[in-house]
């Protein structure tokens, strides 16, 4: 059974603060991906990292894929209110567009102004 | 372009009665999944269609949950009978390619 373990499990910090968050595994992805969630909503898709060691940067958040494809983080500078959220990585081990997603359980993030 | 339709938002029954939730899925997407989301976790699939061919339901309860895609569109899920520990919020997805387009949910309480 594939495990996603993300860390920390919550996170409160101030406006303007960095931060970054982690997702791990055992097992090697052929994909991953990182997901937004607001109450009462889906999750938002914020990118997918194919390639081991890959950099993506979307505005002031930087996903990091570890060179293993085993392991991914997720960077956000000088944090906003509007961050706020539960960020979930999920992994593909099927590979290509037809395998289906494994969600870690989220990083729970409040930022306060 | 539309998003993914979910209904009901939100549905409270008494346990051992049965409910349906609805999905439309993005227009031409031919994959179709339904996560449940248990708060406090990370959302779990259920059942994966490809078209209106199941491609994996091993994690689907299937002595109380039953799922379908007719003509490969549309989806329902239906939870019969329900039990308290099925309090979750219900995802529909589709997808083309490797993002994932999620619907809002259906909210479903178990008393």
């Amino acid at each position: 059974t594939q495990l996603l373990e993300q860390s920390p499990q919550f996170l409160s910090i101030q406006e303007g603060e960095n931060l970054t968050v982690y997702c791990n595994s055992s097992s090697v992805f052929s994909s991953l991906q990182w997901y937004r969630q607001e109450p009462g909503e889906g999750p938002v898709l914020l990118v997918t990292v194919v390639t081991g060691g890959e950099v993506k940067k979307l505005k002031r958040l930087t996903f990091q894929f570890g060179d293993a494809r085993k392991d991914s983080s997720l960077h956000i500078t000088a944090a906003q209110p509007g961050d706020t959220g539960l960020y979930l990585c999920a992994g593909a081990w099927d590979g290509g567009s037809q395998g289906n997603l494994i969600f870690g359980k989220g990083t729970k993030l409040s930022v306060k102004p | 372009e539309a998003g993914v339709a979910q209904s009901p938002r939100y549905k409270i029954i008494e346990k051992r009665q049965s409910v349906a939730f609805w999905c439309n899925p993005i227009s031409g997407h031919a994959t179709l999944y339904w996560y449940q989301q248990i708060l406090g976790q990370g959302p779990k699939l259920l059942i994966q269609f490809q078209n209106n061919g199941v491609v994996d339901d091993s994690q689907l309860p299937k002595d109380r949950f039953s799922a379908e895609r007719l003509k490969g569109v549309d989806s329902t899920l239906k939870i019969q009978p329900a039990k308290l520990e099925d309090s979750a919020v219900y995802l529909c997805a589709s997808s083309e390619g490797y993002g994932y387009t999620f619907g809002s949910g259906t909210r479903l309480t178990v008393v």
